[in-house]
């Protein structure tokens, strides 16, 4: 998991299959987002979830929240070749400007 | 869509040197932010700006200051460049606090 011990670090899957990524945080959030970045490149926005809300669909995105837990999952369902990226969480912290990132998850989609 | 632009994708400095990296954004965003990305640690915050002149510290801003004159552009700026800052520089901006960030590409700096 990110921002923390990762879990995993790495993934690789093949395509079509359906890959989950782990994200712990430690501190009372506003929200929690999830990024994309394509190798050597700035991040893609892709899913934003508030701290009320317990799961969140965009796509093939599927996108959980355990306040209790202080985690999230990020669930890619069917996954494609394009899908290899790196993947990030970012915690929003109630109360400051900060967006806090997880060091990463690495998915690679194998054809 | 947004558009944040960064002036180069690659650059090469030598120790010593003052380097400037530039960030545009065309959307009229309150706030701007620079990141540093380096492998196993993530992405760290540098500064971030809230508005024209305002400026906070983030989590590293050792060896590093910022300018936000206008709006829509806000440098960073090594005064001495040092091997350790060799890295990939990230600039994100969004449109109110708590939101979606939006990333330019990134600039790779290696300081010789």
């Amino acid at each position: 998991s990110q921002q923390g011990e990762e879990d995993p670090q790495a993934l690789s899957i093949q395509e079509g299959e359906n890959a989950t990524m782990n994200c712990s945080y430690k501190t009372s959030i506003n929200n929690l987002q999830w990024y994309r970045q394509n190798s050597g490149r700035g991040l893609v926005h892709l899913i934003l979830i508030r701290s009320n809300e317990r799961e969140k669909h965009s796509g093939r995105l599927r996108v959980t929240l355990d306040t209790s837990k202080k985690s999230s999952s990020l669930l890619i369902t069917a996954s494609r070749a394009a899908d290899t990226a790196s993947y990030f969480c970012a915690t929003v912290t109630s109360g400051t400007y900060k967006y806090i990132f997880g060091t990463g998850t690495r998915l690679k989609v194998l054809a | 869509d947004v558009k944040v632009t960064q002036s180069s994708r690659y650059l090469v400095k030598r120790t010593g040197e003052k380097v400037f990296l530039e960030c545009v954004q065309d959307m009229d965003h309150e706030n701007m932010f620079w990141y540093r990305q380096d492998p196993g640690l993530g992405l760290r915050l540098i500064y971030f700006s809230y508005d024209v002149k305002m400026k906070e510290k983030g989590d590293i801003p050792e060896g590093y200051s910022v300018s936000r004159e206008k709006k829509e552009r806000f440098s960073l700026i090594l005064e001495s460049a040092s091997t350790n800052q060799t890295s990939m520089y990230l600039c994100a901006s969004s449109r109110m606090y708590n939101e979606k960030l939006f990333f330019g590409s990134g600039t790779q700096l290696s300081v010789l």
